[in-house]
């Protein structure tokens, strides 16, 4: 069974860059869509971006100037960055699996989630 | 954007009687060429990350009880868990995945009266 585990720092400063690294395993990371999707404190779930396998990518207008989706076939991991962050950048940030229904991505595989907090 | 608009907030029902929840979009999700309503159910319970419930409106993920049902099409959705168990206590959350940006409603929370 596919399982995705985030590791992220914790804290960041304001300004500086959030880095979220997510790990596939249980299968390979070659399918799929793979994105991310944060949720602040009390708050509802609000869509980053995704990444296809095919390293094609898509963001929210709301945070595209600032954010990145990599992906490592090698590693079988995605990764997140977020630049120049604020306290508005604080969240619980998922990592998630999207299978591809008709062209479309439908997130069925989700990680435990990291709190992430910006701070100084 | 395609905003997801959910109600009530919240609702408290008691165990083994109906939970009727609804969500609306502001924008059609429904492609009328294939006739699919790209509209997905979430259940989050609390401290865990969402699970996938129903896609395309009324299709229910694998493992997922039979009391939990959707329905509804072009902006007007319904999630219905016929008989409340006390395991279904969580906030449930509808998502469009027609168009970019992907977007959730703003979730409803199911309490047991």
């Amino acid at each position: 069974q596919m399982q995705l585990q985030e590791s992220g720092p914790g804290l960041v400063k304001p300004s500086e860059t959030l880095s979220l690294t997510c790990s596939v395993s249980g299968g390979s990371i070659s399918r799929y869509y793979w994105g991310c999707i944060r949720q602040p404190p009390g708050k509802g779930l609000e869509w980053i971006g995704y990444i296809y396998h095919d390293g094609s990518s898509n963001y929210n207008p709301s945070l595209k100037s600032r954010v990145t989706i990599l992906l490592d076939t090698s590693k079988n991991q995605f990764s997140l960055k977020v630049r120049s962050v604020t306290a508005a950048d604080t969240a619980v940030y998922y990592c998630a699996g999207a299978s591809d229904f008709d062209s479309r991505p439908i997130f069925d595989i989700w990680g435990q989630g990291t709190m992430i907090s910006v701070s100084s | 954007d395609t905003v997801m608009t959910q109600s009530p907030d919240s609702l408290a029902v008691s165990l083994g009687e109906r939970a009727t929840m609804n969500c609306k979009s502001s924008q059609s999700v429904l492609l009328s060429s294939s006739n699919k309503n790209y509209l997905a159910w979430y259940q989050q319970k609390p401290g865990q990350p969402p699970k996938l419930l129903i896609y395309w409106a009324s299709t229910r993920e694998s493992g997922v009880p039979d009391r939990f049902s959707g329905s509804g099409s072009g902006t007007d959705f319904t999630l219905t868990i016929s008989s409340l168990q006390a395991e279904d206590v969580a906030v449930y959350y509808c998502q469009q995945y027609y168009r970019t940006p992907l977007t959730f409603g703003g979730g409803t929370k199911v309490e047991i009266k």
